[in-house]
């Protein structure tokens, strides 16, 4: 099984600094990485997918990049609504894992 | 727009069994693979489980294989996650996911990654 190795593990940060989550994949998964936001609550939130392809309807502060076995999300200037927890996925085979998440908190 | 309702969970006795349900609105059900994951409160995600469009092929995570059995009814727009003997470790918030796939040449195919999520139906395994 592929094993995601998230960093950091919880993120403390004002508004309007710029944000930056690692995602580490235990072998080349080469773009076959999504990136979801998840709130207490609320249906989670589909970001990026194929590492860098923004979804529809999210705000371009967010921005995905990587390939092969390091991948970064990145929130140019952090807003109140993107205090959250988010997790990276791969989906190069089954199983299908998850990163174990980056609590995103208000500093 | 895309609309997915989880059903069916609840508190259990370790050993017994629960029927997930996840009723899908606002696309073409039966022309998407479907997945099941869930979330150990406090704790990360876990992909549970994937069905293609039309049940052909289903696959499990190696924690749940043999114990639950994903299925759909494509006429009643409906996904299920049957669990049997279940676990105290199986506690978890359990969500329906519409996956991001697509149709060509009469078939359909998953890409294994969700764009739509329920809100999730929390099961809780304890004696």
């Amino acid at each position: 099984d592929i094993q995601m190795t998230q960093s950091p593990s919880t993120l403390s940060a004002s508004v309007g600094d710029r944000v930056t989550i690692t995602c580490r994949a235990s072998q080349s998964i080469s773009a076959w990485l999504a990136w979801y936001q998840l709130k207490p609550g609320k249906a989670p939130k589909l970001l990026i997918s194929k590492a860098s392809t923004l979804e529809g309807g999210v705000p371009s502060r967010f921005s995905g990049s990587g390939s092969g076995t390091d991948f970064t999300l990145t929130i140019s200037s952090l807003q109140p609504d993107d205090f959250a927890t988010y997790y990276c996925q791969h989906y190069n085979n089954y199983p299908l894992t998850f990163g174990g998440g980056t609590k995103v908190e208000i500093k | 727009q895309v609309q997915l309702v989880e059903s069916g969970g609840g508190v259990v006795q370790p050993g017994r069994s629960l029927r997930l349900s996840c009723a899908g609105s606002g696309f073409t059900f039966s022309t998407y693979g479907m997945h099941w994951v869930r979330q150990v409160p406090g704790t990360g995600l876990e992909w549970v489980a994937v069905i293609l469009y039309d049940g052909s092929e289903k696959y499990y995570a190696d924690s749940v294989k043999g114990r639950f059995t994903i299925s759909r009814d494509n006429s009643k727009n409906t996904l299920f996650l049957q669990m049997n003997s279940l676990r105290v470790e199986d506690t978890a918030i359990y969500y329906c996911a519409k996956d991001r796939g697509f149709c060509s040449g009469g078939t359909c195919y998953v890409r294994n990654w969700f764009d739509s999520w329920g809100q999730g139906t929390l099961v809780t395994v304890s004696s």
